[in-house]
Order: structure tokens, then C-alpha cells, then sequence
């Protein structure tokens, strides 16, 4: 069973500011990791795939960091803007190819 | 690509009744995937198929939920009979055949609410 935690839980920046949430996983034993960004009344939609320590992925102002071996991994988004509220998933893939989903980070940026 | 489709979109159903929601995936996907997410559990898996054949069903509820893939582009979810407690959001994705690190394309859901 692949469990994951997220945080924080919800978060309040102003636009301009950076950010960073946390996905933490007690176990190395899965196959990739993965960002998801939910917007409201949306579906989930993949940011990034990682799978290997070290991984570093970015798309435009936002980017991710894998590190199995302490079993997390960061989001980073740089000058946020009011576009980029939303809720953001991390998720494991274990042997087979379901994910387990963490409880997400609600972020709000605020104009 | 249209992207994975799912229908209807919204449903709203009486206690008891035979629900049947539907899916599209994204056409050479190999990999289809029913979701379920509500306030108290997040969004959790209730069953996926490969290649038309169901692989984990581990995720669903009970007997009332079933799931099938007659063919590579089509899936329904039927809940048989219906209860409150199986209003929520009913979200299906598909994808690619790479090992584990293949990324899941989500369909716009269908919010289910049984009164």
C-alpha cells in the first residue's frame, strides 16, 4: 500500500510571491511520481512525471524535485499569479498502474 | 483528440435507482481508470481495465457498483441500486502503455447525486 502525504493542506499567497508544498512518502518502493493541478470544476490535469532520485522537471514558472531516497518531493511555483489557484495532487504509481492520490494542496493566490 | 469523454455530465437520481455512467478514452490508450471523489476520501480508484480486461477492482464499494469495457473505446460504470452515499464525482482517465510512469488523462467527470 503506497501512502502519501501532502502539505500543506491549504495555502494563501498574494500574486508575485513564491511558493512550495511538500509530497512525502515513507517508501521508494514505486515506480514514478506524478503532479497533478485541479482546477475547480475542472479535471485533474498531469503536470509532471518523475521516476528516477534527483529528477528535476519545470514547465514555465512551476517545477518539481524528486528525492526517493528521504521520500519527498517539491512543487515550486515562481511568482504566482491568480491563474494558478488551484488544488495540486501528487500521486504514486506502484508495480501496477493505479495511482494513490494524496489529499492535494489548495492554493489560492490572491490579486 | 477530444480527450477522454465521459457522460453525463451531471445526474441526479432518486434512492434505488439504476445509475449508468459512461466513458470514452482517448483512442490507442491501453489503460482506462474509474475514479471516485468526495469530500471525506479524496479522489480514490475504484477499478481499472487494460486492454478491456479488468485488472484491480479492489476500489470498489460493493456488489451495487460493476464496471465494464466491451470493447477498447467505450466503459461504463453502473451503481445498481443507487444510495445517497454514492453522490459524488465520477471521474474516468486513460492512458498510454509505459510502465508505471505513463501519466493519466481525466475526463471533465460526472457529478453524481442520488436523493
Amino acid at each position: 500500500i503506497l501512502n502519501v502525504e501532502q502539505s500543506p493542506q491549504s495555502l494563501h499567497v498574494q500574486e508575485g510571491d513564491s511558493t512550495n508544498f511538500t509530497c512525502s512518502f515513507p517508501s521508494s518502493n514505486f515506480y514514478a511520481l506524478h503532479w497533478y493541478r485541479w482546477e475547480t470544476a475542472k479535471s485533474p490535469e498531469a503536470l509532471f512525471v518523475m521516476t528516477l532520485n534527483g529528477d528535476e522537471k519545470k514547465k514555465g514558472r512551476i517545477s518539481a524535485t524528486l528525492n526517493t531516497k528521504e521520500g519527498y518531493s517539491y512543487l515550486y511555483i515562481k511568482g504566482s499569479q491568480p491563474e494558478d489557484s488551484a488544488t495540486y495532487l501528487c500521486a504514486l504509481s506502484g508495480s501496477a498502474r493505479q495511482l494513490t492520490f494524496g489529499s492535494g494542496t489548495q492554493l489560492t493566490v490572491l490579486p | 483528440d477530444a480527450g477522454v469523454i465521459q457522460s453525463p455530465r451531471h445526474e441526479v437520481t432518486e434512492m434505488g435507482q439504476e445509475v449508468t455512467l459512461r466513458c470514452k478514452p482517448i483512442s490507442g490508450h491501453d489503460y482506462l481508470f474509474w475514479y471516485r471523489q468526495t469530500m471525506m476520501r479524496g479522489l480514490e480508484l475504484l477499478i481499472y481495465f487494460n486492454n478491456n480486461v479488468p485488472i484491480d477492482d479492489s476500489g470498489m464499494p460493493e456488489d451495487r457498483f460493476s464496471a465494464k469495457m466491451p470493447n477498447a473505446s467505450f466503459s461504463t460504470l453502473k451503481i445498481q441500486p443507487s444510495e445517497p452515499r454514492d453522490s459524488a464525482v465520477y471521474f474516468c482517465a486513460s492512458s498510454f502503455d509505459r510502465i508505471g510512469a505513463d501519466e493519466q488523462y481525466f475526463g471533465p467527470g460526472t457529478r453524481l447525486t442520488v436523493t
